[in-house]
């Protein structure tokens, strides 16, 4: 199985900053990535998939890059709704792995 | 709006069967090329895909679960359905179903998830 790992595992930021998470998978997974957010007890969201095409309502402040085995998640100006989990998952091949998780804290 | 919702008991002793459906409202499940999966979360921790079904009753499996795992559509009540055998305290977890789209497989569309404990 791809192993999908994410950096950091945690990050502190204020309203107004801009983040960036990390996603590196142990082998080459073209574009074939998607990004999630998911809120305490709520099922996650489709933020991002194909590396970078934005899903439908998600707002312009998050993007995505990458292709291969390194992606990142961009969040331009934090707001306070965007601190939550966010997890990264490869479609390349079965079975499709996730990351293990970004904690985004409020500073 | 798709919707999903899981439903299916909250506690499973040890050694039993863990089953689970999930109820697609707001469009058909047999419309469009879409597959249906199965994905858990134990607390604290992060995602496992568990595994998924097409309408047409074709499936996939985490090879690591494959041994224990059942995945069944009923396209008549708009439902699939997850059977998860010999369960231990480690299969303890929020277990979502979620839409995809086949071969763009990531999920779109999420269930609100449903807590199953595995305790005696």
């Amino acid at each position: 199985a791809i192993r999908m790992t994410q950096s950091p595992s945690s990050l502190s930021a204020s309203t107004g900053d801009r983040v960036t998470i990390t996603c590196r998978a142990s082998q080459g997974i073209s574009s074939y990535l998607a990004w999630y957010q998911q809120k305490p007890g709520k099922a996650p969201k489709l933020l991002i998939y194909a590396a970078s095409t934005l899903q439908s309502g998600v707002p312009s402040r998050f993007s995505g890059s990458g292709s291969g085995t390194d992606f990142t998640l961009t969040i331009s100006c934090l707001q306070s709704e965007d601190f939550a989990t966010y997890y990264c998952q490869q479609y390349y091949s079965y079975p499709i792995t996730f990351g293990q998780g970004t904690r985004l804290e409020i500073k | 709006q798709v919707q999903l919702q899981e439903s299916g008991p909250g506690l499973v002793k040890p050694s039993q069967t863990l089953s689970l459906t999930c109820t697609v409202s707001g469009g058909s499940i047999s419309s469009g090329s879409y597959y249906w999966s199965w994905i858990r979360q134990p607390a604290g921790k992060g995602l496992e895909w568990i595994g998924r079904i097409y309408t047409s009753g074709s499936t996939n499996y985490n090879p690591s679960l494959k041994s224990r795992v059942t995945i069944s559509v009923d396209t008549s009540k708009n439902q699939f359905s997850l059977k998860l055998s010999s369960v231990t305290a480690a299969d303890t977890a929020v277990y979502y179903c979620a839409r995809d789209a086949g071969l763009q497989f990531y999920f779109d569309y999420w269930g609100q998830g449903t807590l199953v404990t595995v305790s005696s």
